[in-house]
């Protein structure tokens, strides 16, 4: 069964550092997300993307967070200067976007700043 | 805005037990409803969702949950839970139209013991 992947499963940096999540969604998805889940809270929607650009970003996706999609199968999230309370676990997922609300979700990016 | 409030944090309960897991939702337009189940170090799986018709919608691995629309609703049950039901399970909803924004509860935390 086709699958969401995501890397790497766990990552720890220091606060200031760039850091970059990998996904690669399922190959005939056209719709494409990160969502976030800060520990003992709830997870949280930061954006979406199709057709090449962000179609919603939340509050949360400020300047610090961008997205690429850099070739036909990965979608990545920079963090340009982490900060403590960026540590969350990072969830990609993506749809067909027929099938509403029907996401695929990845098994999530741990990232611990310290 | 939409929120989601699932009223239990955690839900401890026997093999073969029937099982309530409460979700509440508000939102000031019509919503599409959803539960999520997430196993042990996996992602994010949808178990059901509601978009119309019949207010009793079934799932995978026999649960099936009730929208009720007066109550702004969405409980999910099961009849007899098994040890694999043990997860984390996670209500949500998303606006008409705005099928892959998901606005997630804080999810309950299923325990099924022997």
């Amino acid at each position: 069964e086709p699958e969401v992947t995501q890397t790497p499963s766990h990552q720890v940096t220091q606060m200031g550092q760039e850091v970059i999540l990998h996904c690669v969604p399922i190959s005939n998805h056209l719709y494409f997300y990160w969502y976030r889940q800060i520990l003992g809270q709830k997870v949280e929607f930061l954006v979406s993307f199709y057709n090449n650009e962000i179609s919603e970003k939340s509050e949360i996706f400020d300047d610090q967070f961008s997205v690429e999609r850099p070739d036909g199968s990965n979608f990545t999230l920079k963090i340009r200067s982490t900060k403590l309370e960026d540590s969350a676990m990072y969830f990609c997922a993506s749809s067909t976007g027929t099938n509403y609300g029907e996401l695929f979700f990845g098994e999530g990016s741990r990232l611990t700043v310290l | 805005a939409q929120s989601v409030t699932q009223l239990d944090s955690q839900v401890p309960v026997f093999e073969e037990a029937p099982v309530e897991l409460r979700c509440n939702y508000s939102s000031s337009v019509s919503v599409y409803l959803f539960w999520y189940v997430q196993y042990p170090n996996q992602g994010l799986q949808l178990l059901l969702k509601y978009l119309s018709g019949s207010t009793l919608v079934k799932g995978i691995n026999g649960f099936e949950a009730e929208f009720n629309k007066s109550q702004t609703s969405f409980h999910l049950r099961k009849p007899s839970v098994h040890i694999s039901d043990t997860a984390e399970y996670f209500c949500a909803v998303s606006e008409r139209n705005q099928g892959g924004k998901l606005i997630f509860g804080q999810g309950t935390e299923l325990s099924v013991k022997p």
